[in-house]
């Protein structure tokens, strides 16, 4: 499985747009990367999913370079409610084989008025 | 839409003591899996299920039992509570793919358990 390493913690400011890195040097071929959105008291919301090059949602893009050994996230123009903890995950998504999402710390992000 | 619904939201058991998690969706997903949550540790998957019937060990599954007898129904089973299983329980679900080829896991709002 591969191991993924992301900032324990960053701090923001209304407005500002903030990209949140994730290394992943073990990726295999097959793997996809996603991000997951943790707020305190609930569990964690799927943000996005990408295998290469760039992706985009309303919410956020993911830039992912060629060789895909680590990812962005950027979220735009962050507000108060952003503040949560992100998290990467790598793996293969389920397929009917054995699959084992892991979440590491993650980062936990605190956007400032 | 209930989505993934987790029954109780919070439990306090004494040591020795069974007792299971209930964990239900109704989006009729194939994978569900079960997750803990301790301070500084990100989610430990426990046991996870790729359809009625089939089980498999996650990364932390000692002390803990599950079955899916149903497509709907994923419940968590404390053999004998310890205090190490003090934590935040979350029930997850995912389909094969949606319509953007994504796999998104949709998670439950968590069971805090306590065990004294």
């Amino acid at each position: 499985l591969a191991k993924t390493t992301q900032p324990i913690s960053m701090d923001s400011y209304e407005g500002q747009e903030v990209n949140i890195t994730c290394s992943h040097n073990n990726i295999a071929t097959n793997d996809y990367i996603t991000w997951y959105q943790q707020f305190p008291s609930q569990g964690p919301r799927f943000i996005i999913q990408g295998y290469k090059t760039k992706v985009t949602n309303e919410v956020a893009s993911l830039f992912i370079p060629a060789d895909r050994k680590s990812s962005t996230l950027s979220l735009p123009r962050v507000s108060l409610s952003d503040t949560a903890v992100y998290y990467c995950l790598v793996g293969v998504p389920p397929s009917g084989g054995s699959y084992i999402p892991t979440f590491g710390r993650g980062t936990s992000l605190i956007v400032h008025p | 839409n209930a989505g993934v619904t987790q029954t109780p939201k919070f439990q306090v058991l004494k040591t020795g003591q069974s007792m299971t998690l209930q964990c239900a969706q109704d989006m009729n997903h194939e994978y569900m899996s079960w997750y803990r949550q301790d301070p500084g540790m990100g989610l430990r998957l426990i046991h996870y299920s790729v359809g009625a019937g089939i089980t498999d060990q996650g990364e932390v599954p000692n002390g803990y039992n599950v079955s899916r007898s149903t497509t709907e129904d994923f419940p968590l089973r404390l053999l004998s509570a310890a205090p190490s299983q003090t934590s935040v329980y979350f029930c997850a679900s995912s389909s094969r793919y949606d319509r953007l080829g994504h796999q998104p896991q949709h998670f439950g709002d968590g069971t805090r358990l306590s065990i004294l």
